[in-house]
């Protein structure tokens, strides 16, 4: 059974920083693209960033390019999202998705999602 | 940058009764086009690929048709687990979201 368990959310000030993690089970990670997608209190879908099988192809969103950094550690099946100068803008949950097939660019797996809330 | 809305925000139908939902896009996405249902507190599923290809499990009851700008979502007959969010999705390039509509019980 494919499992995605983001972890690494909290309440952070504007002007901070967070790490998110997401821990995948069941499928072969290191085949996949992985994404990221938020979604803001009662607000639509984000994608905020991608990352290719083997890290070679990354992307971002305009609202977070500069800001955030996507990594992966195919050994260790994890996930990772670096978010720097974070804004009240922020705010929301945060998905890890697994794309359909490498680089497909929907995402057929979804975690539960970690909140992340910037406010002072 | 490619725009996608969706119509109606809101559609309200009785259980057992067919709802259409509308998504276009700013610039033809041919046929890059997926759609997601999101219940309260859940993350989003994938129901329809490819505009219109069902995802691994989903009903039959769901269908997908489009290409280029206009594209739709048919439930052919609206069961209770049904009522939730629907997002379409454009992934011809940069992968966008439209804003959604809700189904809801009429």
């Amino acid at each position: 059974e494919v499992q995605l368990v983001e972890s690494g959310g909290g309440l952070v000030k504007p002007g901070g920083s967070l790490r998110l993690s997401c821990a995948a089970s069941g499928f072969t990670f290191s085949s996949y693209s992985m994404n990221w997608v938020r979604q803001a209190p009662g607000k639509g879908l984000e994608w905020v960033s991608s990352i290719s099988s083997s890290s070679s192809y990354i992307y971002y969103a305009d609202s977070v390019k500069g800001r955030f950094t996507i990594s992966r550690d195919n050994a260790k099946n994890s996930l990772y999202l670096q978010m720097n100068s974070l804004r009240a803008e922020d705010t929301a949950v945060y998905y890890c998705a697994r794309d359909f097939y490498d680089s497909s660019g929907y995402a057929d797996y979804w975690g539960q999602g970690t909140l992340v809330t910037v406010s002072s | 940058e490619i725009v996608m809305t969706q119509s109606p925000a809101t559609l309200s139908v009785s259980p057992g009764e067919r709802a259409t939902l509308s998504c276009r896009a700013s610039q033809s996405v041919s046929s890059n086009l997926a759609w997601y249902q999101q219940k309260p507190g859940q993350a989003p599923r994938l129901l329809i690929y490819g505009a219109s290809t069902r995802a691994t499990g989903i009903p039959a009851r769901f269908s997908g048709s489009g290409s280029g700008t206009e594209f739709t979502l048919t439930i052919s007959s609206l069961q209770s687990e049904d009522f939730a969010v629907y997002y379409c999705q454009q992934y011809n390039n940069w992968p966008r979201f439209g804003p959604g509509t809700k189904v809801d019980i009429k």
